[in-house]
């Protein structure tokens, strides 16, 4: 089975800063990874998929890049809005769609 | 709209079960793939299954392999999930989600869950 590593785990930072987030795959996944928000109480919500195209109706202030075993998610601009928790998730074979153990962005 | 709406959550002791539905509204879930997904208590995001828009193929994490089964009933435009013998480790928010036609595709709508809580 595909594992997923987030880190880090907790991130502080303060409206304005620009933050990312990285995802390891345990083997090559080419570009078949999605990130979510989440926020507490809520269902998640999709930001990106195929690694950096980004969602519908998402700002661009968020932004996906990697391909292979290496991802990462960037906040160009965190908003106060932003502060939530955040999951990668590898869809590329059908052995399950493993999420990672998520990254909680909180204020600094 | 895409709307997503989970339902037959509650409270179960160890080794019950309980059927949760989700209804779909907003668009046909006979023409896309559908996902379980859950979260227990203070955790993170865990797959549990999908189904084939066609329904035909079906997959489990190991978790729940051989004591949850997933089925969809595109008449009625509802997604189910069988929970058989129960384990307190279960418990969780229990989410329906829409992927896209093919099972490698991304979650991208949400229901917003339903609780199953399992007691010893």
């Amino acid at each position: 089975d595909i594992q997923m590593t987030q880190s880090p785990s907790t991130l502080s930072a303060s409206v304005g800063d620009r933050v990312t987030i990285t995802c390891r795959a345990s083997q090559r996944i080419t570009n078949w990874l999605a990130w979510y928000q989440q926020k507490p109480g809520k269902a998640p919500k999709l930001l990106i998929y195929k690694a950096s195209s980004l969602e519908s109706g998402v700002p661009s202030r968020f932004s996906g890049g990697g391909s292979g075993t290496e991802f990462t998610l960037t906040i160009s601009s965190l908003q106060p809005d932003d502060f939530a928790t955040y999951y990668c998730q590898q869809y590329n074979t059908f052995s399950g769609g493993t999420f990672g153990q998520g990254t909680t962005v909180e204020i600094k | 709209e895409v709307q997503l709406l989970e339902s037959g959550g509650g409270f179960v002791q160890a080794g019950g079960s309980l059927r949760v539905s989700c209804a779909a509204s907003g668009f046909s879930i006979s023409s896309y793939a559908m996902a379980w997904v859950r979260q227990a208590p203070g955790k993170g995001l865990e797959w549990v299954s999908t189904i084939s828009s066609g329904g035909d193929s079906t997959y489990y994490a190991d978790a729940v392999k051989d004591h949850f089964t997933i089925s969809r009933d595109n008449s009625k435009n509802t997604l189910y999930l069988q929970l058989d013998s129960l384990r307190v480790e279960d418990t969780a928010v229990y989410y329906c989600a829409k992927a896209g036609y093919w099972v490698t595709t991304p979650l991208d709508s949400w229901g917003p869950g339903t609780l199953v809580t399992v007691s010893s």
